[in-house]
Parts: C-alpha cells; sequence; structure tokens
C-alpha cells in the first residue's frame, strides 16, 4: 500500500525566512508520480507541481523548490524568502500506476505554514 | 477558463432536510470527482464519475447521492445526514481519469455543517 508521511504538522516562520517542508513516500512501483499542493485559507486545492518516479532532476519556480531523492523516497519542498500570502496548508501526495482501472491519489496529512509578518 | 465553481460557498441543513451541492467546470475536464475533508486532514476520496459514469464510490454511505448530468456539472445530493457529515466537501476535476498524472483542478469547497 501506498502511504505519504509529512512529519510537520505546523511550521512558524517569520517573513523572509527559507523554510523546507518534508515529504516521505512508501510504494512498491516503479513509476509513480509524486505533487504538492497548496490549501489557502479560502479553502482550494492549488496544484504547485508534479514530478514522476523516473524524473530525479530538482526544480525551481520562482522562490519555489523541490529536491526529490528517490533514495530516501523525499520529495521535500523550500519555500526562499518566505512571504505572508504563503500561509497555507502544503500537502504532499503519491499517485501510484494503474491498477484496476484508475489511480488516485493518496495525500500526505499536510503540513501548515504560518508566515508573519 | 481553469476554475471549478462550487455553489453554495457554505450550508447548514438539520438532519431530515434533502439539500444538493453543485459543482461546474468549462475546461473541457472528463474526469471529475467528490472529496469530503475534515479540518486538519486531508481530503478523502468519495467518487469520481468519467465521461459522466460513476467509476469510484469508496464505500461512501447512501445518504450521499452523487449525479453526473453532463460533462461540465456534478452534483451531490444530501438526504437525512448526521452531524459527523458536517466537513468541506470538494469538487476537482481532471482532464481524463485513467493516468497516473492527473493534475487535479479543485474549487473552493461547500461548507457543510448539519445541526
Amino acid at each position: 500500500a501506498q502511504k505519504v508521511t509529512q512529519a510537520q504538522t505546523e511550521i512558524s516562520v517569520v517573513e523572509k525566512e527559507d523554510v523546507t517542508l518534508d515529504c516521505v513516500y512508501e510504494t512498491r512501483d516503479t513509476t509513480y508520480y509524486l505533487f504538492w499542493y497548496k490549501q489557502p485559507p479560502s479553502g482550494e486545492l492549488v496544484f504547485l507541481i508534479r514530478r514522476n518516479s523516473f524524473d530525479e532532476q530538482n526544480e525551481i519556480s520562482g522562490r519555489y523548490s523541490w529536491n526529490f531523492q528517490k533514495s530516501t523516497s523525499s520529495f521535500n519542498f523550500t519555500i526562499t524568502a518566505s512571504q505572508v500570502v504563503d500561509s497555507a496548508v502544503y500537502f504532499c501526495a503519491l499517485s501510484e500506476s494503474v491498477r484496476s482501472g484508475y489511480s488516485t491519489l493518496t495525500f500526505g496529512k499536510g503540513t501548515m505554514l504560518l508566515v508573519s509578518p | 477558463d481553469t476554475e471549478v465553481t462550487q455553489t453554495p460557498k457554505h450550508l447548514v441543513m438539520g438532519m431530515t432536510n434533502k439539500k444538493s451541492l453543485k459543482c461546474e467546470q468549462h475546461m473541457g475536464h472528463r474526469a471529475m470527482y467528490w472529496y469530503k475533508q475534515k479540518a486538519k486532514k486531508p481530503p478523502e476520496l468519495m467518487f469520481v464519475y468519467s465521461y459522466e459514469k460513476l467509476s469510484i464510490n469508496e464505500s461512501v454511505p447512501s445518504r450521499f447521492s452523487p449525479e453526473c448530468p453532463n460533462s461540465s456539472l456534478l452534483n451531490l445530493h444530501l438526504h437525512a445526514l448526521q452531524p459527523e457529515d458536517s466537513a468541506l466537501y470538494l469538487c476537482a476535476s481532471s482532464l481524463l481519469f485513467q493516468a497516473t498524472n492527473e493534475k487535479l483542478f479543485f474549487g473552493s469547497g461547500t461548507q457543510l455543517s448539519v445541526l
């Protein structure tokens, strides 16, 4: 069975600090996808990134960066120079290869990030 | 248009009421989802429709009844709910369903309170 662990329940930082959100996953599949979603107080989950299991290249998008390490089954997310607008719950999620005709997401429990001015 | 629109945003209902949640997308997506999210928990999948047909029902009680009238609309009919059903109900859509790498687009949800 697949599993996603986000050990950090809540993180508080002051604006402009860098912060890393951890994600560790378990799967028996060799083909899978990892995702990060952001859920601001308004409620909707916003897609941030998708990474497949064969692509270990790290990615940077503005102040966001992701570090995928297959050897440690981790897909960590770093926000550089955090801003108040980054305050949200962040979910890491795993999608395994299609089985029984479909594939669904397994979410971690989420990490609440609070950025204060 | 990259939005998933859900109505109403808030709903309070008694245990004997019948109400419906609505979800709409105009992105041409052929898969639509209902998720339930309790406070401080991750979303839990309830139903998936693929090409307007119910593909997944994650053992959801019959007091929740989904409906997909067309490729753009998804409803969730509620009847005889219990207080423990109070939660944020999220609708999502994706281009297709039977693919591992589908990116989901979520609505803002309906915050449901059952009294």
